[in-house]
């Protein structure tokens, strides 16, 4: 139980245009999702916090406007880079909170690796 | 703010062996969750072990255990029997315990397996 999907797992797109990567929760429904941006052979940091049916918690020093999140479904959030740039180029994991999530440990995307050219 | 440090940036351990992973937080709160996850080359993040605040009970999953000495500030993990595939990148993450939070991870520690 308490599976997340993240597609796609790799993109490459040329700098300027958007970029869409969903993350869904299979088996669960899910009000709180966490998007979270991993350099190479650095630690996660939390991007933003997407709450459904509301606007989503950027965390201090995250564009809002270039990183739009859309959670509009208990079982769908969706992160667009926009303009995307060479720096944007990284690696992304969603995680979603199930039920009982707040004790038992957050469930991962298995990440989406974004190269911008 | 909370802060998770790991000051072993990587670990070697041989086959077998037992290995232990340090983890140190910083905390106002009493009440908050920890965690131990694991990273393979594959990227995809996998839960080891957890912890609640209010047991003093150290957490046991099999060949994985740990060492939470709140007084401290502390959550080592001990790997015992270590395998092959027991390598990868090890992050401890520390959760308040009110609401939906957002975990915190420690930088991380890459384990070697060597056979």
């Amino acid at each position: 139980g308490a599976v997340v999907s993240q597609h796609p797992s790799r993109v490459i797109c040329k700098s300027g245009t958007s970029v869409k990567i969903e993350c869904r929760s299979l088996d669960f429904q899910a009000t709180t999702m966490f998007w979270y941006r991993q350099f190479p052979k650095q630690s996660l940091m939390l991007m933003a916090t997407s709450n459904e049916g509301s606007k989503a918690t950027y965390e201090q020093g995250v564009e809002k406007d270039k990183f739009l999140i859309n959670h509009a479904s208990l079982t769908l959030s969706t992160l667009t880079v926009t303009s995307a740039h060479p720096e944007d180029s990284s690696f992304y994991i969603c995680s979603a909170v199930p039920g009982q999530g707040a004790t038992r440990g957050y469930t991962f995307g298995s990440g989406t690796r974004l190269t911008v050219v | 703010a909370q802060t998770v440090t790991q000051s072993q940036p990587e670990m070697s351990v041989q086959e077998a062996e037992t290995v232990t992973l340090s983890c140190t937080y910083d905390t106002s709160e009493s009440d908050y969750y920890l965690f131990w996850y694991k990273q393979p080359p594959s990227r995809q993040m996998i839960l080891v072990i957890r912890q609640e605040a209010y047991k003093q009970q150290n957490a046991t999953e099999n060949r994985f255990s740990v060492n939470f000495q709140k007084a401290a500030k502390s959550f080592s993990l001990k790997i015992s029997d270590s395998q092959l595939g027991d390598a990868a990148m090890y992050f401890c993450a520390y959760k308040e315990d009110t609401g939906r939070r957002a975990l915190t991870f420690g930088s991380g520690t890459r384990l070697q397996v060597q056979p």
